[in-house]
């Protein structure tokens, strides 16, 4: 069966300092990854989204990137941190196949940027 | 643009019917998904809906009129694990690749007391 990893799970970190979350899938290959952000009181809002290795496509310009380097690893980076970047961070997958077209969550990375 | 409302936080009692409402208006559609999020967790897909009409799973019940841009999740027999966000998403357009481009609403905080 497939499983999403994602870690860590809390991480606080001040302003300025860089940020790296990373997520690994496994039992299935070839699958779409994301990267969401849920802020307090507002919905699931699209990052990153990626179809294949090295293919990154950003649905919110900001201080944030992803990066793909193997078929099921999923990473979200920043140089520099701003307190506005603080929020849920959840990675998910999806099939490029059959009919459960459905998101896969991870457990989610709570980041507080102080 | 793409826009989903939901109410913002609902009350029910253990045993009790309750129905969540979700209007939805974007530039295409391609189906709509109910998850549930229990706090600090990672959302858990419940129903997905592409065609007018009702579907059923157990406990949980989903209805959708395209026509009207709207959806309801049902929840019968409630019980306490009940208790969490339930969020409305829907797919603008049709990828056949499996790629999910959601658009989320801000969820619904259930709170089922007995």
């Amino acid at each position: 069966s497939q499983t999403i990893h994602q870690w860590p799970a809390t991480l606080v970190q001040p302003v300025g300092s860089p940020l790296s979350l990373e997520c690994t899938v496994e039992g299935t290959s070839n699958p779409n990854l994301y990267w969401y952000r849920q802020a307090a009181g507002r919905g699931l809002q699209l990052l990153f989204y990626s179809v294949g290795i090295g293919q990154i496509s950003s649905e919110v310009p900001q201080n944030l990137s992803a990066s793909r380097p193997q078929d099921r690893q999923f990473i979200l980076s920043s140089k520099k941190l701003l307190l506005s970047d603080s929020g849920f961070y959840l990675c998910a997958w999806s099939a490029t196949w059959g009919e459960e077209e459905k998101l896969f969550f991870g457990s989610g990375t709570q980041l507080s940027v102080l | 643009g793409q826009n989903i409302d939901q109410p913002t936080e609902m009350t029910a009692t253990e045993g009790a019917i309750v129905q969540i409402n979700c209007t939805y208006q974007t530039s295409g559609f391609n189906g709509l998904f109910w998850y549930q999020q229990h706090a600090g967790e990672a959302p858990t897909f419940l129903s997905y809906n592409v065609l007018d009409g009702l579907e059923e799973k157990g406990r949980f019940s989903s209805f959708l009129s395209r026509s009207k841009g709207y959806s309801y999740l049902l929840l019968k027999e409630l019980q306490m694990k009940d208790s969490a966000s339930y969020l409305c998403a829907v797919t603008p357009s049709f990828m056949n690749t499996g790629f999910q481009k959601l658009v989320f609403g801000t969820g619904t905080r259930l709170l089922v007391s007995p």
